[in-house]
Order: C-alpha cells, then sequence, then structure tokens
C-alpha cells in the first residue's frame, strides 16, 4: 500500500539557519503530494503542494520538489525563524477519486533565538 | 466562513461509555473525513465520505460508526470507548477530487479515555 517516511524528529535549529526535513513515499501511480504544518494547540493547514513529477510547491519562504526519480519530496527553507516552530507532516494523496491522505509521522521543529 | 469545526475540543470519558464527536464545514464540500493523531503516527484515516449516504472504512475503523446525512455534518460515534481510543481527532473536508486534493482540517478534539 501508499506510505509516508519521514525525517526522525525533533529537530532543533538556531534562528536563520537552513532547513531540510526529508521526506520520502511510497505509492502506485503518481499521487499528489503535500506537507501539512500544525502550529501548537491548533488542527493542520496545507503548507504546500506538488501534483505532478518536478513540480515544486512553495509558500512562505518554504519549498519542496516532487522527485519521481527517488521518491522524494524534501521540506526546505533557507533561513528559519522561531515562528516556523511547529509540527510538519508530509502527505500524499491517493488518487482513486477518495482523496485519502496518507501522512509521514510528523517531525516536531524548535527553533531558537 | 467558519470553515471546519468541531465539537467538544475536550473529551473524558470512562471506559465502556460512548459519545459522538461533532464535525461541520460550510464550504459546501463533497468529501469528508475522520483521523486521528497519536504520538509518532502521524495521522490515520478512520472513516470518509465521498458525499451525502456515502460512507466508507479508512485504515482504524474498529470501534467507529460514521453517518452522513447532510453534506455539512459528518460525525463520529465511539460505541463503547476503550483506553486505546485516547488520542486527538480531526475532521477534514474537501472538494471532490479536481487534481489539486488538498483538505481543510478542524481545531481537532483531545479524547482521554480513562
Amino acid at each position: 500500500g501508499n506510505s509516508v517516511t519521514q525525517m526522525e524528529g525533533p529537530v532543533t535549529l538556531s534562528e536563520e539557519a537552513f532547513l531540510t526535513i526529508n521526506c520520502t513515499y511510497t505509492a502506485t501511480g503518481y499521487p499528489s503530494l503535500f506537507w501539512y504544518v500544525q502550529y501548537p494547540g491548533e488542527g493542520l493547514q496545507l503548507l504546500l503542494k506538488a501534483t505532478k513529477a518536478d513540480d515544486k510547491g512553495s509558500n512562505k519562504g518554504f519549498e519542496a520538489t516532487y522527485r519521481k526519480e527517488t521518491t522524494s519530496f524534501h521540506l526546505e527553507k533557507g533561513s528559519v525563524q522561531v515562528s516556523d516552530s511547529a509540527v510538519y507532516f508530509c502527505a500524499l494523496s491517493d488518487l482513486q477519486g477518495a482523496q485519502k491522505l496518507v501522512f509521514g509521522q510528523g517531525t516536531r521543529l524548535t527553533i531558537n533565538p | 466562513n467558519a470553515g471546519v469545526t468541531q465539537t467538544p475540543k475536550f473529551q473524558v470519558l470512562k471506559t465502556g461509555q460512548s459519545m459522538t464527536l461533532q464535525c461541520a464545514q460550510d464550504m459546501n464540500h463533497e468529501y469528508m473525513s475522520w483521523y486521528r493523531q497519536d504520538p509518532g503516527m502521524g495521522l490515520r484515516l478512520i472513516h470518509y465520505s465521498v458525499g451525502a449516504g456515502i460512507t466508507d472504512q479508512g485504515e482504524v475503523p474498529n470501534g467507529y460508526n460514521v453517518s452522513r446525512s447532510t453534506t455539512e455534518d459528518f460525525p463520529l460515534r465511539l460505541l463503547s470507548a476503550a483506553p486505546s481510543q485516547t488520542s486527538v481527532y480531526f475532521c477534514a473536508s474537501s472538494q471532490r477530487f479536481t487534481g489539486g486534493g488538498e483538505q481543510y482540517f478542524g481545531p481537532g478534539t483531545r479524547l482521554t479515555v480513562t
């Protein structure tokens, strides 16, 4: 079945550091890929998405590129801020019409000033 | 728009009790789903619905029931609560798949079963 594997956390960085959170997936066909973010005490929000190979999703300084050849969708940001502290989830969407999301386990990110 | 709303925000149950978690959306989305979030396991799909009157099981459906009588509402029923159902529950909705596939999540219900 479909699955998503994310880099283990927690991750702690200093402000202005470069961030990479790794995500790889296993899926049949060509799923859509997503990064969701969960701020403390809140529900999940879509951060960015990519719907086909070589697409780059971007939002709020974060980027991720859909790499079919390596089945990866790594999240990157060039200079993180304290406000980026959150839990980040990589996910893929089942394309069989029901849009079932399959999530990775989540990576907790803490940014220190 | 209020988006996706969930009630209650917190709930404590004793083993064997039943309850219903409420979920409503005002975006006229066809697709709705319930997930549970457990530490180190991400979110796992419990049940989903592709429209009023249509529901199906997800990855972890045992111990839960759903129904979808209207487009707006998708309640989740715990039939006989067990400590293993202690979790945070999220409801989500989206338009029927058009190539984007992103879902909108409610704020969650934190359930503790003692």
